[in-house]
């Protein structure tokens, strides 16, 4: 089981619409999680955190379930310049250093 | 304009070469990374340095090599690479080795091996 899996998508949704996109992670002692936004063929962008009481920034909402290990992302109001891969990323200790590992992306298109 | 700083851009190198990507950041972060990324592909976790220490090698093949001369500056010494070697090489850079807090990633050296 890969540590970070995320539905690859492409989804492809009209402007306007409402999108949501989850993130399970395998290691229980992971301690921060992120939302990062990829444009094609540049580099990752930090879009959010993600924090235990959830949060919003926006039109974006991050919410985080520990006890199911998973992460998710809800997109509303969805504009032709969301469309990008958005990447999950968890910190989880690894031989007592902090390892940040990314999940393998989801692909956002919209639609006019 | 990002704060992690990579040169060069672009580099397309020969199986016999030897070249060096180089990055930079001036945000006092303690925390220094290597990603390789290929198309359509998530960021891949090659190396690690904490506090100017090599602390992650993720099994990296010993053609890549890694350095980090001080806090500001890290670098990746390619030689004798291959063609399947060809990706976006990312570094980024964290505020410290035991933080939790969110990556800050240069744009990257496109790499092609001939």
């Amino acid at each position: 089981r890969k540590e970070v899996e995320q539905d690859p998508g492409p989804f492809n949704v009209p402007e306007g619409a409402t999108v949501a996109f989850n993130c399970t992670y395998s290691n229980s002692a992971s301690q921060s999680f992120f939302w990062y936004r990829q444009d094609c063929r540049k580099e990752p962008k930090l879009l959010m955190s993600v924090y235990s009481s959830g949060n919003e920034d926006g039109r974006f909402t991050a919410q985080l379930n520990r006890a199911s290990q998973y992460i998710s992302l809800l997109i509303r109001d969805s504009k032709l310049s969301d469309s990008a891969t958005y990447l999950c990323v968890v910190n989880a200790i690894s031989g007592g250093y902090q390892k940040v590992t990314f999940g393998t992306g989801t692909k956002l298109q919209v639609i006019p | 304009d990002t704060e992690v700083t990579q040169t060069p851009k672009h580099l397309v190198m020969g199986m016999t070469n030897k070249k060096s990507l180089k990055c930079e950041q001036h945000m006092g972060h303690r925390a220094m990374y290597w990603y390789k990324q290929k198309a359509k592909k998530p960021p891949e976790l090659m190396f690690v340095y904490s506090y100017e220490k090599l602390s992650i090698n993720e099994s990296v093949p010993s053609r890549f090599s890694p350095e980090c001369p001080n806090s500001s500056l890290l670098n990746l010494h390619l030689h004798a690479l291959q063609p399947e070697d060809s990706a976006l090489y990312l570094c980024a850079s964290r505020s410290s080795g035991g933080g939790t807090g969110e990556l800050f990633f240069g744009e990257g050296s496109r790499l092609t091996v001939l």
